[in-house]
């Protein structure tokens, strides 16, 4: 079966840019969705088709993805950005996360 | 404003059966494709099953095949699990998400719209 993986951890300080990655097998050849899941939250789609934001998430937070690894990258993270990040992606019809990356700021 | 809200979950012993229901308002519900998605305390997200806005298609996960099923009632802008022969490795938090397309688990597809979670503890 098809795995996402992502480091378990990262940390930044406030100001600085965060790069969470995941990667997975010709991971560029498949769309790569991120989501945000704040402490006792549910899930918040942060960027999806690989490098799009939704409405209302801010403009630091952008995507790529191309090979093996998709990046999520936050610029100029805030406090109010910890959280644990789940890249998706689909095959073979069914949907597959990576493990997450907690991502502390501090 | 899009809401999603699950309920039916509960304390509920290995073997025994359990059906989460997930209340949409906030959009046209037979439009998308929604999906149950679920967390074991502490873990990290594990998707569970899909089913289209007509309910032609359908996938599970392989770790709940065969033991869950899925359904929809567009007259009710209801979403359903109902769960069979349940495990300890199936207690989680079991969140309902909206899928931006008609039919889940196609290329560009991504979940938009996620519920609060229904709480299932098996023991």
């Amino acid at each position: 079966s098809y795995e996402l993986t992502q480091a378990p951890s990262l940390s930044v300080s406030p100001g600085q840019t965060a790069s969470i990655t995941c990667s997975g097998d010709k991971l560029g050849d498949k769309y790569v969705s991120w989501y945000q899941q704040k402490s006792g939250q549910s899930p918040l789609l942060v960027i999806y088709q690989d490098n799009k934001r939704p409405s209302g998430i801010p403009e630091r937070f952008s995507g790529s993805n191309s090979g093996n690894t998709a990046t999520l990258t936050i610029s100029g993270t805030q406090p109010m950005d910890e959280a644990d990040y789940y890249c998706q992606a689909w095959d073979s019809s069914t949907a597959v996360f990576g493990g997450g990356t907690k991502l502390t700021v501090l | 404003e899009v809401q999603l809200v699950e309920s039916g979950g509960g304390l509920v012993q290995p073997g025994r059966s359990l059906r989460l229901s997930c209340a949409a308002s906030g959009l046209t519900f037979g439009d998308y494709a929604m999906h149950w998605v679920r967390q074991a305390p502490g873990k990290g997200l594990e998707w569970v099953s899909t089913i289209s806005w007509n309910s032609a298609s359908v996938g599970y996960a392989d770790s709940v095949k065969g033991r869950f099923t899925i359904s929809r009632d567009n007259s009710k802008d209801s979403l359903y699990l109902q769960m069979n022969s349940l495990r300890a490795e199936d207690m989680a938090l079991y969140y309902c998400a909206k899928d931006i397309r008609a039919v889940g688990g196609t290329e560009g597809g991504y979940l938009d719209h996620w519920g609060q979670g229904t709480l299932v503890t098996v023991s």
